[in-house]
């Protein structure tokens, strides 16, 4: 079946200007996260949804980061104000309502804020 | 604090040599532990992951992992590496506690097989 798509998969900004990125996450999949990964980094957590709501958000690094959810579908980060250390590739990953669950990770969208 | 470690940056191996990428890890509670690799301009990929039973865990590409908890490590090894097996491997590690599914991520070790 389809995995988890993302769009769009490279996004250059001008610092300042607002940006929104979206995940589809494998259909069925009630959990989905976001992550950042900055260059020669690992993952960074940012926020966690089961269905449309938000337990933790405790990886949003700034109030400029915020992440809503419709339903157990589709979520949009957005990026008010872009700053140049924005400059990432934001991951999305879905995964079951289990506890053992494997998170299964889109191909990412390249975020350059110049 | 809950952390991961991969304590090699790059690993270096020959064709159809073992391989072994290494994890430590230091959390409370019972982990869940994750390996996913990483390929050029691609998505992280599953490999495999620890979460009771058998401390040996077999994966994808016929990879494996040994979970030892009174080392904390969840090493990756392989056999008889493949040159197609050259990518970023990464660590994780899921604390079981409730409703936190974070993931707490090591940085990477990079793996390069000669051929």
């Amino acid at each position: 079946g389809a995995g988890v798509s993302q769009s769009p998969s490279n996004k250059v900004t001008e610092k300042g200007k607002d940006v929104e990125l979206r995940c589809d996450p494998i259909s069925g999949h009630t959990a989905l996260y976001w992550y950042r990964q900055r260059l020669g980094q690992g993952l960074e957590f940012l926020i966690y949804f089961q269905g449309n709501s938000a337990p933790d958000k405790s990886g949003l690094p700034s109030d400029r980061f915020s992440a809503e959810r419709t339903g157990e579908s589709v979520s949009t980060l957005t990026i008010q104000r872009t700053q140049q250390e924005d400059s990432a590739v934001y991951l999305c990953a879905s995964s079951t309502r289990t506890s053992t669950d494997t998170q299964y990770f889109g191909p990412g969208t390249r975020l350059t804020v110049l | 604090a809950q952390s991961v470690a991969q304590p090699e940056d790059q690993v270096n191996v020959a064709e159809g040599n073992p391989l072994t990428v290494k994890c430590t890890y230091s959390v409370s509670g019972n982990p869940y532990l994750f390996w996913y690799v990483q390929y050029p301009n691609r998505g992280l990929q599953f490999l495999l992951k620890y979460i009771t039973g058998d401390n040996l865990v077999k994966g994808s590409y016929g990879f494996e992992a040994e979970f030892n908890k009174s080392q904390t490590s969840f090493h990756l090894k392989k056999p008889s590496a493949l040159v197609s097996d050259s990518a970023l491997y990464f660590c994780a590690v899921r604390v079981n506690a409730g409703n936190n599914r974070k993931l707490i991520w090591g940085l990477g070790t990079s793996l390069a097989v000669n051929p």
